[in-house]
Parts: structure tokens; sequence; C-alpha cells
């Protein structure tokens, strides 16, 4: 069965720091797996996605995250942080068991940015 | 192009009273899934309906859940009779076949 370990539960970062979330998974199949944001207030937005293509992927802001199969990882980084960064990071995989994608995700990072 | 939406954001209601959360997916997607975060733990699974067929409930808690999505279109989940552990954010999303999930803003429920 699919699953995704996140490695801590909160994050804090200086403004203009390196942002790096880190994220393991478990899959039986080649997996997709995705990073979503939430912001305050809001629903879940689609980061980044990864689906056997290029190992390196980017996404929107400014991040990115690259899939290593020997490391089952899937970590997030940003070069820069902003103070717009600050939010909640699920990383997930989708689980195409009973003919279905559901996501599996894992407990999430809460990011702070320090001014 | 619209997203997916719930109604309502916010829903608060006493133990033993029941409540009925609505999700209009994207439209022309056929696949659509609620999910739910209690405080504190993960986003999980619940159910996922491809048009108006369930293909998926392995994650729905209880039988005082009820979701349906009659005519393939927007989809409503019930809980009947609330209790206290039923409290968090419920999630919906929708996709077209074996693309990714679009998550509409959820619905917090409080049950009291």
């Amino acid at each position: 069965a699919q699953s995704v370990t996140q490695l801590g539960s909160h994050v804090s970062v200086s403004e203009g720091a390196l942002v790096l979330l880190r994220c393991n998974y478990s899959s039986s199949v080649p997996p997709y797996l995705f990073w979503y944001v939430q912001y305050p207030n809001q629903g879940l937005q689609l980061l980044l996605k990864y689906t056997s293509a290029a190992t390196l992927v980017k996404g929107i802001n400014g991040f990115e995250a690259e899939f290593k199969k020997s490391e089952t990882s899937f970590h997030l980084t940003k070069p820069s942080a902003h103070m717009s960064d600050a939010a909640e990071y699920f990383c997930a995989v989708s689980d195409r068991s009973a003919g279905g994608f559901k996501t599996i995700f894992g407990a999430g990072t809460r990011l702070f940015v320090k001014a | 192009e619209a997203g997916v939406t719930q109604f309502p954001s916010h829903s608060v209601i006493e133990k033993g009273q029941t409540v009925t959360l609505r999700c209009d997916p994207i439209s022309g997607h056929d696949n659509l899934y609620w999910y739910r975060r209690v405080m504190g733990k993960e986003i999980k699974f619940l159910l996922h309906f491809v048009k108006e067929s369930k293909q998926d409930e392995s994650g729905m808690p209880n039988n005082r859940f009820l979701a349906e999505r009659t005519g393939g279109t927007y989809s409503t989940l019930k809980v009947q009779p609330a209790e206290l552990e039923d409290s968090g954010v419920y999630f919906c999303a929708s996709s077209s076949y074996k693309n990714t999930q679009y998550f509409g803003p959820g619905t917090r429920l409080t049950v009291l």
C-alpha cells in the first residue's frame, strides 16, 4: 500500500533562506507524487506533480521537487523563501488501486517564514 | 473555468443533528472525491465517485455517513446523526480520467 511520510511538522526559515521540506514515500508501483499547499483560510492548491517524466519537477511560485527512486524521496525546495510562502504543505501519492486515483496525504508541514 | 465549489464553508451543529455538505465539481469531471481532515490528523480519503457510481467507498468511517451523486454532477455528503468526532474539514476534489485532482476550499464542520 502507498504511504507518505513528511519529516517535520513545523519548519521555520528566514526570509531569503532556502526552503527544504522533506517527503518520503512508499509505493508498490511507480508512483504519481504531488505537493499541495494550503494557505490560511483557503483550500488545497496543487504546487507540482511527478508522473514518471522528468525527475526534477518545477512548480508554481518558484518551488521544485526532485524524484529520487533510490531514496524513495520527493523533497520540496525553493531557493529563497518569501513571507508569502508561509502556509501548510502536503506531500501526497496517488493510490491507483481499486480502479481509482485516491490521494494519500502526508501529515503536512507548516512553514513559518521569519522577517 | 470555475473551480470546485463547496457549500457551506462553515457549519456548526449540535451532536445528534444532521448536516449535509455539497460539492460542485469542475464541469466535465467524471471523478469526484471526498476527503476529511480531523484536527491534527492527516487528510484522509473517504470515497470516490465515477459519474454517479461509487467506485471506492473504503474510507467512509461508518454508516452515519451517506454520499450521493445523483445525475453525475454535484455530490452531497450527509452525516446523520453527527457525533463530536465528526468535526473537521471536509474537502471535495474532482478530476478527469487519470488526471490531477483539483480541490475545493473545504467545509469546516464543528459538532458541539
